[in-house]
């Protein structure tokens, strides 16, 4: 069974920048897939930020373009999510996810971690 | 970029009875080479991540009720659920994944019991 992990801090100061790691287990990330970002504002609805593939190619949410650097570290099975100049907007439960290397559908997601921007 | 309209923005539907959710693209989803809709429904519950329940339309993920059935093509697409239990009170959201690994989702709809 595919399962995600996120790690990081629950809370940025605004301007700074938001760093998480997304762990995955009974999977190999170099297999294939791609493996992306989606946040969720409290109370509102999902926004995709990013995804990765395992080759390293990136592909990002052109409203956050500018802000965003999605990595892999094969290594250790990891990819990570910065995001940079944070305001109090980018609050929001962060959830990484793999999507289906046959449907192209995020198919495993983690449970979420809550990102407060606030000083 | 593919803009998700989702209608209604909530719903509230009597236990037993049938309960229906609309989603359109701003453009298609159909891919003409493989004839196949990149159109995916996912239930949230409330503290949950988002779960798969339905892509390519209409085919049902592993383990979902038959209860749950989604139609379309195009631009327009159902989610229908039948029969509508307690645990089906979430949010639903439409995703298209088209332009995948670039998707986007629908405003999401509230689902209540009546």
């Amino acid at each position: 069974q595919v399962q995600l992990q996120e790690s990081g801090p629950g809370l940025v100061k605004p301007s700074e920048t938001l760093s998480l790691t997304c762990t995955v287990s009974g999977y190999s990330i170099s297999s294939g897939s791609y493996w992306g970002w989606i946040r969720q504002p409290p109370g509102k609805g999902l926004e995709w930020i990013g995804s990765i593939y395992h080759s390293g190619s990136t592909y990002y949410n052109p409203s956050l373009k500018i802000r965003v650097t999605i990595s892999v570290d094969m290594s250790k099975n990891q990819f990570s999510l910065k995001l940079s100049s944070v305001t109090a907007a980018d609050t929001a439960v962060y959830y990484c996810a793999r999507d289906s290397a046959v449907t192209g559908v995020p198919d495993f997601w983690s449970q979420g971690t809550l990102v407060t921007v606030s000083s | 970029d593919i803009v998700m309209t989702q209608s209604p923005d909530s719903l509230a539907v009597s236990l037993g009875e049938r309960a229906t959710i609309n989603c359109k693209s701003s453009q298609t989803v159909l891919y003409s080479s493989n004839n196949k809709n990149y159109l995916a429904w996912y239930q949230q519950r409330p503290g949950q991540p988002p779960k798969l329940l339905i892509y390519w339309a209409s085919t049902r993920e592993s383990g979902v009720p038959d209860r749950f059935s989604g139609s379309g093509s195009g631009t327009d697409f159902t989610l229908t659920i039948n029969s509508l239990q307690a645990e089906d009170v979430a949010v639903y959201y439409c995703q298209q994944y088209y332009s995948t690994p670039m998707y986007s989702f629908g405003q999401g709809t509230k689902l209540e019991i009546k």
